[in-house]
């Protein structure tokens, strides 16, 4: 089945340490993809989003992904991260094959240590 | 603009009690979509529509039911609830395909 994968489902890191995310998807052909943030109680919002172009995309906040068509990544990277960074991130992909639907991965969880 | 906004916060249902959740945009986007989000399994697509008129199903439609009469307004019904539909749920708009998703501050729902 279609699907998005984010693999890491709870990430602790120390302040100042470097961050990547896993992002996967299995949809063939052209892809809009996105990263979004979901802060404790609030709602989700955009980090940054890839639709043509340069694949290493720059975000909000020092985040950047890196599109990698071959092997179907998309994956969020930081290289130092702050306490408020801790958060739920939730990769995200808008196929062309069904443009009107932008599917989820399962998130990763991000707890920094002050 | 208010964005995307959405009625109640929080709910507390029976088993096999009905209601709406409410969902209203200032944006004049064409497509809506709703998501429940459990622990573990992210966001989950429930219903979309790409316009007033036009729904379709998502991942996990059984229970719901969805209807777009405006462009505003996108009502999720839950039809007799049950308790696996406690969730989080979400509203979320778009003006066209491949556009940034904006969400709502979701809706607590709890069934017992």
């Amino acid at each position: 089945a279609q699907s998005v994968s984010q693999h890491n489902h709870h990430v602790i890191l120390s302040e100042a340490a470097s961050l990547e995310l896993g992002c996967n998807y299995s949809y063939g052909g052209t892809v809009n993809l996105f990263w979004y943030v979901q802060y404790p109680g609030q709602h989700l919002q955009l980090l940054l989003k890839y639709f043509s172009g340069d694949p290493l995309v720059k975000g909000i906040k020092g985040f950047e992904a890196e599109f990698i068509k071959s092997k179907f990544s998309f994956n969020l990277r930081k290289p130092s991260v702050q306490w408020s960074d801790t958060a739920e991130y939730f990769c995200a992909v808008n196929p062309y094959s069904s443009a009107s639907k932008i599917i989820f991965g399962s998130g990763t969880r991000l707890s920094i240590r002050p | 603009n208010a964005g995307v906004t959405q009625t109640p916060k929080f709910q507390v249902l029976k088993t096999g009690q009905s209601m709406t959740l409410q969902c209203a945009q200032d944006m004049n986007h064409e497509y809506m979509s709703w998501y429940r989000q459990d622990p573990g399994m992210g966001l989950r697509l429930i219903h979309y529509s790409v316009g007033a008129g036009i729904t379709d199903q998502g991942e996990v439609p059984n229970g719901y039911n969805v209807s777009r009469s405006t462009t505003e307004d996108f009502p999720l019904r839950l039809l007799s609830a049950a308790p696996s539909q406690t969730s989080v749920y979400f509203c979320a708009s778009r003006g066209r395909e491949g556009s940034e998703q904006y969400f709502g501050p979701g809706t607590r729902l709890t069934v017992t």
